[in-house]
Formats: C-alpha cells, structure tokens, sequence
C-alpha cells in the first residue's frame, strides 16, 4: 500500500482567487491521478499527473483552469485557478505503483475547498 | 462521465444485518473495484475483482462480478455501525483510469 496526504485538509476561499493542493506520497509511485468531488457526487478524474511532463486532462477539465505539477514520483501539486463557488469541491489525490490496471489505486485524505 | 449506476442509492440497516449493494457499467473493463468513503473523506480501497472472476471474498465481504449483464454486487455481511459510509464501485475501463459510480450511502443503525 502506499500512505497519501494532502495539504491544505480543508480551506475557505475567496471568489477569483488560486489555491494549490499538494499531494505527497510515502513512496516512489509510478502514477499520480486528481479527482474532484462535488457535494453529494461521486468522483469524477481530472487529470494524470506525469512525472517531468505535463498533465493528460480528462474531458471539460483544462490545463488553465487546473494547472498541475508532478517533479518527481512522490509529490505532485494541483492549483486551483480563479475560483468560483461552482469549485467548491473536496479535491483528492490517488497514486498507483504500477502501470498493470489490475492494481488497485491508494487515496489521499481529501481537500475540502469551499469558494465563497 | 461516470460509467457505473449504483443501486440503492441510499440504505438503512440494521447491525447484524446484511447489506448488498449494486452496481451496473457500460463498456468492456478490465476489472472492478470497490471503496469506502467515510463522512467526505478518503477512499479506501476494498476490493478488486478481474474481467475474469466471477466472485471473490474478503472478510465479511463478497463481490461478484457479471460480464454478461455488465454488473457487479458487494455484500457485507453481518453489519456493524463502523460500515457505515458510501460506497462506490470503479471500473477500469482503459489505461489505468477509474471510473466511479454514482454511489451507494450506507448506514447502519446499531
């Protein structure tokens, strides 16, 4: 298994402002992903954050809105730009060690961002 | 886009009882994966079952999995108050992505 945290827990920000997510992890992972949660929903994968490259963005999520950084294979970051209350979301980060797809990924704590 | 519909989307039981939960998806996958989230917090990963299993136990958990009907249940048996959580299933649809479920609330009344 791998142990995940995250930094900030939880934070109250202020509309049009940019908040970044760090994710580090307790051992060297070959695959770093970033979810958002909406209130009451399910997850939904932002992007996979690549080591020395730049992030693969899922569908309506973009590199502008949702800059994110990956320098080495333990740590990655997330930034949230410019936010709106729609942003209110946890946002949390997940690791997997190897490329195989039967492995299953590990979770970090979760980011719980309220915009006001 | 989420690829799995779960049912019930909310259910209230009992401790002692038993809870099964399930979860429907649409393309091809190579496995499926079940987890726990407790209050908004981290998941934690329960189970994994591959395109190939039918059924897998772990504890007082058991998933099984038809690739026929494109479907997947989870068991708890014998419920306890600390179960309660959401549960999500997650499909390996290509690539090493998840795709969640929307969910199943689970709470068990001791």
């Amino acid at each position: 298994s791998a142990v995940i945290s995250q930094k900030p827990s939880r934070d109250i920000c202020q509309r049009g402002t940019s908040l970044t997510i760090q994710c580090q992890v307790d051992s060297q992972v070959t695959m770093m992903f970033w979810y958002r949660q909406q209130p009451g929903q399910s997850l939904t994968l932002i992007a996979t954050a690549n080591q020395g490259s730049e992030a693969t963005y899922e569908s309506g999520f973009v590199i502008d809105k949702f800059p994110i950084s990956r320098p080495n294979l333990t740590f990655s970051t997330l930034t949230v730009s410019n936010m709106s209350p729609e942003d209110s979301s946890i946002y949390l980060c997940s690791a997997q060690r190897a490329l195989t797809s039967y492995n299953e990924q590990f979770f970090g704590p979760g980011t719980r961002l309220t915009v006001l | 886009s989420q690829q799995g519909e779960e049912d019930p989307q909310a259910l209230s039981i009992q401790e002692g009882e038993n809870a099964t939960m399930n979860c429907s998806y649409k393309t091809s996958i190579n496995n499926l994966q079940w987890y726990r989230q407790n209050s908004g917090r981290g998941l934690v990963h329960l189970i994994l079952i591959r395109s190939n299993e039918r059924e897998k136990h772990s504890g007082r958990l058991r998933v099984t999995l038809d690739t026929s009907k494109k479907s997947s249940s989870l068991l708890i048996t014998a419920s306890r108050a600390a179960d309660t959580a959401s549960y999500f299933c997650a499909t390996v649809v290509y690539g090493n992505k998840l795709v969640f479920g929307a969910g199943t609330i689970l709470r068990v009344k001791s």
